[in-house]
């Protein structure tokens, strides 16, 4: 248990709708990066928070949205969803924010369905 | 551009034989590479990394890495493999380019280990 948690575990809803995917990070750490797993694109870097500030954009469209709380809780919010959505949502949370020694620990995900 | 590559998409053990999962990497400057392993319906785990120094890097559950500057490489090895290694794993890198938050992860080594 890499002590990030995310919620909910499977989202299963339709094409056009929106959904939000949350993650809490391990105690004491800061950042939170988010991540997309897709049979076709592999894992994806999305993007990533510190400490309520957002850091680093990858490959993320401009109909999903981030944000991290004063908690240090990071919600990702998918909308107007396409059948191309469903994937694995992963978020992993470090302590710091630039430093590429720092490891990362991911959460189990959320499996994401779109009908 | 920074990346990884996994050439194998399977490997095949027998239990008690020693195991490697390859990883090829290029990178701008020096390279932080990680490992990561993710077992069926669970999120990705973090077995080790090569920041600096040995080029011989301790992990988790037994598991090693060799890095190999001249030849670009650092792949992943057990001495004993055991049944329960069956799993996918991730070779990563640092993005050192764009983000150094960003991990770009390779296409991945599913592991098969044979009683």
């Amino acid at each position: 248990d890499s002590g990030v948690t995310q919620t909910p575990k499977h989202l299963i809803t339709a094409t056009g709708q929106r959904v939000t995917l949350r993650c809490s990070p391990r105690s004491g750490d800061l950042s939170v990066y988010w991540y997309q797993q897709s049979l076709d694109q592999g894992l994806q870097f999305l993007i990533q928070y510190y400490n309520g500030e957002e850091r680093a954009k990858g490959n993320i469209l401009e109909r999903f949205s981030a944000q991290q709380f004063p908690d240090l809780h990071s919600e990702l919010n998918l909308s107007s969803l396409e059948l191309g959505d469903s994937a694995l949502y992963f978020c992993a949370s470090s302590d710091r924010s630039g430093d590429p020694a720092d490891t990362q620990y991911f959460g189990p995900g959320t499996r994401l369905t779109v009908l | 551009a920074q990346s990884v590559a996994q050439p194998e998409d399977q490997v095949n053990v027998a239990e008690g034989n020693p195991l490697t999962v390859k990883c090829t990497y290029s990178v701008s400057g020096n390279p932080y590479l990680f490992w990561y392993v993710q077992y069926p319906n669970r999120g990705l785990q973090f077995l080790l990394k090569y920041i600096t120094g040995d080029n011989l890097v301790k992990g988790s559950y037994g598991f090693e890495a060799e890095f190999n500057k001249s030849q670009t490489s650092f792949h992943l090895k057990k001495p004993s493999a055991l049944v329960s290694d069956s799993a996918l794993y991730f070779c990563a890198v640092r993005d050192m380019v764009s983000s150094a938050s960003k991990i770009i992860f390779g296409s991945g080594t599913r592991l098969s280990i044979r009683p």
